[in-house]
């Protein structure tokens, strides 16, 4: 059964930090690996998808890096803005109908 | 990419009473949707899946008599909570898929409160 980890549970940073969000799996035979942005009350927003057979996506100032022999993947914030404060969850597909195993998140609060 | 809106995005109710959400794909036609529930500062927990025309699929301690799960056409899900009490109170979050997409697109959300 597919279990997913992320650390750190909550980070604080001054604005224009890069940063890195850590996202661990159990299972590596996955599918994909996905990064999603929630908002205070609101529902996700998919970030970055990375398929297995992919070892990094970007899109603007987000990387995502995969590593599916150390159970790995990260997801890079270059020049943090406040408006990047949000939770920053990972998901990663187990069992049949692409169920989604969610890791707890990362709750990110970007300093003006 | 496309776009899942749920009904309502927050409800209050007393205890005892039933409560419905609706979460509807706009722009594509969903085969399977996904209803997740989210208690503060936790992570999504997926309750059930529900596939077009059959009966949903519950995963291991969600009770299927309380949460009843319908998905009649491809655009429409709805998840009926019965009986509802204050530890029913959560954000509830749908999502949806089909064979032809690689990703789940959410929901908005819908914030249930249970006097």
């Amino acid at each position: 059964k597919q279990e997913v980890t992320q650390i750190p549970a909550a980070l604080s940073v001054p604005e224009g930090e890069n940063l890195v969000l850590n996202c661990s799996f159990t299972d590596s035979a996955i599918y994909n690996l996905q990064w999603f942005r929630q908002d205070p009350g609101k529902g996700l927003t998919s970030l970055l998808l990375i398929q297995s057979s992919q070892r990094e996506q970007t899109s603007g100032r987000l990387n995502a890096s995969l590593d599916k022999s150390s159970g790995r993947s990260t997801l890079y914030i270059a020049a943090s803005q406040p408006g990047d404060s949000a939770t920053y969850l990972c998901a990663s597909p187990s069992g049949g109908y692409n169920k989604l195993i969610f890791g707890a998140g990362t709750r990110l609060a970007v300093h003006p | 990419g496309a776009v899942v809106s749920q009904h309502p995005s927050r409800v209050i109710c007393k205890s005892g009473t039933s409560v419905k959400i609706e979460c509807r794909s706009l722009d594509f036609q969903a085969t399977t949707m996904f209803w997740y529930r989210q208690f503060p500062k936790q992570s999504l927990m997926l309750m059930a899946t529900s596939n077009e025309g059959s009966k949903a699929t519950y995963e291991q301690g969600v009770e299927k008599d309380k949460f009843l799960i319908n998905h009649a056409s491809l655009t429409l899900s709805t998840l009926t909570v019965t009986s509802a009490h204050p530890e029913d109170s959560s954000f509830y979050i749908c999502s949806a898929t089909s064979a032809l997409v690689d990703t789940q697109y959410f929901g908005p959300g819908t914030r249930l409160t249970v006097l």
